[in-house]
Formats: C-alpha cells, sequence, structure tokens
C-alpha cells in the first residue's frame, strides 16, 4: 500500500512567487492534515480536512494560505504570495476516519520550501 | 491549551549503549492520545507508537519501550542496546480523543539523537 506522498520534495522560490504543494493521501483516507516546521521551531499544525471538508483551518497563518481538497482525494496548499518567514518543511498527514478520533496520521516526507 | 515538551534538544552515544527520551505533556483532557514519531536524516516522520490515556501499561516493542505515567504526565521512550540506524530526530505528540475537535497533533521540539559506532 503506497504511503502519503508529497511532490515536490524540495522548491526554491523568491519572495512574491507563488507556489503550489501537492499531498496524496493513502487511499481510504479520509482525514487530512497540513503541518508545517519553520527552521528551529516545532512542527505546528496548519488544517484538517475531513474529505473535501475543511474541518479546522485554525492554525492558518494568514490570508498568503489557500488549501483545497476538490473532491475528497488529493489536496493543495498554495501559498500566495510567499514571504520569507514561510520557508520551511510542509508536511502532510492522512489518518481513517473512526467515531473515537485519535486515529495514528501517516506523514509524507515533507515539501522543503525555501523562500529567497 | 496542550503543550508538549521534550526538554533534550540533542542525545549523543556510542553504539549499544541505552537512551532515554523524555516527553512531558500539558492537557485540560481527561481522555487523549500520545505518539512518538521518528525522523531519520531522510526527512519523513515514521510512527512508532500511540498510547490512550486509560492505557497506562508499559510497552516494548523489541528494542523500543515506553513509559507512559499519568500521575506525572510523561511519556518517556527508551531505546535499548542503541544502533546507528538510531540516529533520527523523535518527536513526541498529543491529541485529543474526541472526535469533533479534528484530532491536529500538538508536537514537542523534538530530541535528536546521534548514536555513534
Amino acid at each position: 500500500e503506497a504511503g502519503v506522498t508529497q511532490f515536490p520534495s524540495h522548491s526554491v522560490i523568491e519572495k512574491g512567487q507563488t507556489v503550489t504543494l501537492r499531498c496524496d493521501p493513502i487511499s481510504g483516507h479520509d482525514n487530512l492534515y497540513w503541518y508545517r516546521r519553520v527552521m528551529g521551531k516545532e512542527i505546528k499544525f496548519l488544517l484538517h480536512f475531513v474529505k473535501e471538508s475543511k474541518q479546522d483551518e485554525s492554525g492558518m497563518p494568514n490570508n498568503r494560505f489557500l488549501a483545497e481538497r476538490t473532491g475528497g482525494t488529493y489536496s493543495t496548499l498554495k501559498v500566495q504570495p510567499a514571504e520569507l518567514e514561510d520557508s520551511g518543511v510542509y508536511f502532510c498527514a492522512s489518518s481513517l476516519l473512526a467515531d473515537l478520533g485519535g486515529e495514528t496520521q501517516y506523514f509524507g516526507p515533507g515539501t522543503r520550501l525555501l523562500v529567497l | 491549551a496542550q503543550k508538549v515538551t521534550q526538554a533534550q534538544t540533542e542525545i549523543s552515544v556510542v553504539e549499544k549503549e541505552d537512551v532515554t527520551l523524555d516527553c512531558v505533556y500539558e492537557t485540560r483532557d481527561t481522555t487523549y492520545y500520545l505518539f512518538w514519531y521518528k525522523q531519520p536524516p531522510s526527512g519523513e516522520l515514521v510512527f512508532l507508537i500511540r498510547r490512550n490515556s486509560f492505557d497506562e501499561q508499559n510497552e516494548i516493542s523489541g528494542r523500543y519501550s515506553w513509559n507512559f505515567q499519568k500521575s506525572t504526565s510523561s511519556f518517556n521512550f527508551t531505546i535499548t542496546a542503541s544502533q546507528v540506524v538510531d540516529s533520527a530526530v523523535y518527536f513526541c505528540a498529543l491529541t485529543q480523543m474526541i472526535k469533533a475537535a479534528g484530532n491536529k497533533l500538538t508536537f514537542g521540539g523534538g530530541t535528536r539523537v546521534l548514536v555513534k559506532p
């Protein structure tokens, strides 16, 4: 069974440009999460999809970040325009939808974003 | 609010030594899950264990063992007879056990383990 995949693995862009990150969750996982680790800081939650709906976007830093999950399969995270402080590693995770919640989240390899 | 603290930022050991990683958490929830993840040099986060707040039994999996103590809000992780392949960053994480809460993970800052041959 394929794990969570993310594309691209690395991205280097200039300040003001747009970047779109993609995440393909494990097949059958309705929960999809985005996290970010900025240099030297903890891994922080960005948002959570249940199927195609945004369940929780409390971690999105500002309106330069836009996440979508059309059709409830893969998800994209767009940063427009990118700023220097957006540099970091963006992780995607997916999990099954269970009654009790707290299902194990399986992570992708991350996208390393560098904004110059 | 939830918080996870991994006080050790980096631990260096020689192969075959045991190493214990500390994790202390704060939560107002009475039901929750705790996790450990491993991040090897390749960068992905690899799931190691999930423990619910009702189950305080220690767990052993090969050379890995976990000590959950609710009284001290700690979920420590021990690698016995460490090997070079254990070199990685290890993250402790916490989530609520309520589906409606969304189950976002709160992570600690991570502990980098370096095992020297």
